[in-house]
């Protein structure tokens, strides 16, 4: 357990509004990501950060946002939800190893998300 | 194409059986990666490679970075096993920015 957590863990909204995930971690580490998880696509990065304030997307981020301004906390914003962003939403951190360049991930509960 | 490619897509095997999953990309990588997901649970990460072999357990992984190939085995599998296994790589280091494949269906019967 690398002290992740998701909130909210389940949440159903109407097209057209604005929502946000938020994403806690404990342990201070630097990078964190978002990810989306659909049958037939497997996990997809949308966004990630390597410190706050600093933030890249990744290979699905159109309609999504992020802000990271503490780093504990990395928030994920869709301006105006769309039902093709029903999905299940993960965080993650990646943690340096000891002795290793390497960073080993680590994933949050997830994030259960149905746009009607 | 897709940059990893998992086979097999699903599998069911008995219990006690000997199990591998492999795994091929198509692009240098630093790190790769498997992970396993229960039904409706979380993501695990079971190994992280970049050469040679781990073994945790019962569970193996091996990587060989001159064919661009990745195996898991399972060995004395259980039905608490049942899962899905990803493979994922990173392609850069530092942001382990992961690459994943589609997810390999594992399911094992007493």
């Amino acid at each position: 357990d690398a002290g992740i957590t998701q909130s909210p863990r389940h949440k159903v909204t109407e097209t057209g509004t604005p929502v946000t995930l938020r994403c806690h971690q404990t342990e201070n580490h630097r990078y964190m990501y978002w990810y989306r998880q659909d049958p037939g696509h497997g996990l997809r990065l949308i966004h990630y950060s390597y410190g706050v304030k600093d933030t890249d997307k990744g290979e699905v981020s159109d309609g999504y946002s992020v802000s990271r301004s503490k780093t504990e906390d990395f928030l994920l914003t869709l301006e105006s939800a769309t039902s093709s962003q029903t999905s299940v939403y993960f965080c993650a951190i990646s943690v340096g190893l000891a002795g290793s360049f390497l960073d080993e991930q680590f994933f949050g509960p997830g994030t259960r998300l149905t746009v009607l | 194409k897709n940059e990893v490619e998992q086979s097999p897509q699903n599998l069911t095997a008995q219990e006690g059986e000997f199990i591998t999953i492999n795994c091929s990309y198509s692009v240098g990588i630093s790190a790769l990666h498997w992970l396993q997901q229960h039904p409706g649970g979380g993501i695990v990460s079971l190994f992280m490679l970049s050469s040679g072999k781990k073994k945790h357990g019962r569970l193996i992984a091996t990587i060989n970075i001159q064919e661009k190939h990745s195996s898991l085995h399972i060995t004395a599998s259980h039905p608490r096993d049942s899962a899905v296994y990803i493979c994922a790589v990173g392609r850069v280091q530092g942001a382990q920015k992961l690459v994943f494949g589609q997810g390999t269906r594992l399911t094992i019967n007493p």
